[in-house]
C-alpha cells in the first residue's frame, strides 16, 4: 500500500533558528511530491512541488530535497519566524494522479 | 478572486440529520475536491468532479454524495449524519489535473453529537 510518513509529529524551536522535517514514502512510481503548509483554522497552501528528476526546490526560506533512490524529502526552514507557525504535509502524486498525503508535522516557532 | 470559498464554518448536527456544505471557486477551474482531515491523519479524499456533470469516488465516499451542476459549485450532501462524520471538510480546486496545485478553501468543522 502506498503510503507517506512524516516525521517529527510536533516540533517546538526558537524564533532564528532553522529546522528540518522529514517525509519519506512507499509510492512507487510516483509523478511528484509537494509540500503544503496549513495555518491553524486554514487550508493547505502549496509551498514547493518537484518531479522525480529535481534534487532541490527553494521557495525563499524554505528547500525542499528530494532523494527518489531513498524515497525521502525533507523541508528545510531557515531563519525561522512567528508567521512559520503551522502544520507542513508532504503529498505524493502517484503517476494516475492519485494524491497520497502525510499527516503532516506540526510546527510551533516561540519567541 | 476570491479563491475557494466554503460555508459554513462550522456546524453541530444531531444523529441521524442531514446537511449540505457548500463549496465555490471563481478561477474558471475544472477539477474539484472533497476531502476530511481527521485530528493526527492525513487528509482523505471523499469525492471528486473533473467538469460540470461529472463526479466520481474518492477514498472515503461512504455517507456522502456530490453533485455538480455548474462549474463553480461543488456541494457536499450528508443524507444521515453519523458521530465517525464529525470531522474538518475542505473544499478545493485545480485548473486542469489532480496533480495540478490544489487550492483549498478554508475547511468546514463539522460535529456530531
Amino acid at each position: 500500500k502506498n503510503q507517506v510518513e512524516q516525521s517529527p509529529q510536533s516540533l517546538i524551536i526558537l524564533e532564528g533558528k532553522n529546522c528540518t522535517l522529514q517525509c519519506n514514502y512507499t509510492v512507487s512510481p510516483f509523478s511528484n511530491l509537494r509540500w503544503y503548509k496549513q495555518d491553524t483554522g486554514r487550508g493547505p497552501v502549496s509551498l514547493t512541488i518537484m518531479t522525480f528528476s529535481e534534487n532541490t526546490k527553494s521557495n525563499r526560506r524554505y528547500t525542499a530535497t528530494l532523494d527518489a533512490d531513498t524515497k525521502q524529502s525533507s523541508l528545510h526552514i531557515t531563519a525561522s519566524q512567528l508567521s512559520d507557525s503551522a502544520s507542513y504535509i508532504c503529498v505524493v502524486s502517484e503517476e494516475t494522479g492519485k494524491l497520497i498525503f502525510g499527516q503532516g508535522t506540526t510546527l510551533q516557532v516561540k519567541p | 478572486n476570491a479563491g475557494v470559498t466554503q460555508t459554513p464554518k462550522f456546524r453541530i448536527l444531531k444523529i441521524g440529520q442531514s446537511m449540505t456544505l457548500q463549496c465555490t471557486q471563481d478561477m474558471n477551474h475544472n477539477y474539484m475536491y472533497w476531502y476530511r482531515q481527521d485530528p493526527g491523519m492525513g487528509l482523505k479524499l471523499i469525492y471528486y468532479s473533473v467538469g460540470a456533470g461529472i463526479t466520481d469516488k474518492g477514498e472515503v465516499p461512504n455517507g456522502y454524495n456530490v453533485s455538480r451542476s455548474t462549474t463553480e459549485d461543488f456541494p457536499l450532501r450528508l443524507e444521515l449524519a453519523a458521530p465517525s462524520q464529525t470531522s474538518v471538510y475542505f473544499c478545493a480546486s485545480s485548473y486542469i489535473s489532480q496533480q495540478e496545485t490544489q487550492y483549498f478553501g478554508p475547511g468546514t468543522r463539522l460535529l456530531v453529537l
